[in-house]
């Protein structure tokens, strides 16, 4: 079984401040990495996609992905209360099924930005 | 910017009844997705389809399920005896290629089965 896994929170971090996200997957295979948000009642939103070791930025946001340790990590500087939302990991898995695109998704990690 | 479009936003159905669920996908794309989430659980896969014809499913998307693009910029998911636990967020996606693309999710469809 393919597992992506979050903590689910909520974590609580005030405005300005660096909020860090963090997933792990159990597919040593998998081959691309996204972050989603979703608002309440809304759909998954992309911010940051990565499939090579390191970091990428865009933004306030910054993607880390460490494929020996099947971590893959969202930094976001400078928090704002907008950003309060819960956080989604999801993993292109290794296989036919990953090769065509479908993503398998953790539960989310809910961040609250306190003004 | 292009987005992902569902109707209806909600719907509402009979137990036993078939539903039709549309989705326009972002003009350049070429691959399509369905996932669903139920209320307070993580999204869930569904089937992904390519070429007019499906690349993969998964244990959720059985026999009550299909898929079709009927025409050039449609992609439906139809649930042909709805049952209770069908009730969910059916979100729609889409992307220029498989692992290495950008998948965009549209605004979802809450579907309530009574």
């Amino acid at each position: 079984q393919k597992e992506v896994e979050q903590n689910s929170g909520p974590l609580s971090v005030p405005e300005g401040a660096i909020a860090s996200l963090n997933c792990t997957y159990s597919d040593r295979g998998s081959q691309s990495f996204f972050w989603y948000r979703q608002y309440s009642g809304k759909s998954p939103e992309l911010i940051m996609f990565i499939y090579s070791n390191g970091d990428k930025e865009d933004g306030r946001f910054t993607a880390q992905l460490n494929k020996a340790s099947q971590y893959v990590s969202l930094l976001i500087r400078d928090s704002q209360p907008s950003d309060s939302a819960t956080y989604l990991c999801a993993v292109n898995p290794s296989g036919y099924g990953g090769s065509q695109g479908n993503l398998i998704f953790g539960k989310g990690t809910k961040l609250s930005v306190k003004p | 910017e292009p987005e992902v479009t569902q109707t209806p936003s909600h719907q509402v159905t009979q137990m036993g009844q078939e539903v039709i669920l549309r989705c326009v996908p972002i003009s350049n794309h070429l691959y399509f997705y369905w996932y669903r989430q139920i209320l307070g659980q993580k999204v869930e896969f569904l089937v992904s389809f390519y070429n007019n014809e499906i690349s993969e499913k998964s244990e959720i998307f059985d026999d009550q399920f299909s898929v079709e693009r009927p025409d050039g910029s449609n992609f439906t998911l139809k649930i042909r005896s709805t049952k209770l636990e069908d009730s969910a967020m059916y979100f729609c996606a889409s992307s220029e290629g498989t692992w290495a693309y950008e998948q965009y999710f549209g605004p979802g469809t809450r579907l309530t089965v009574t």
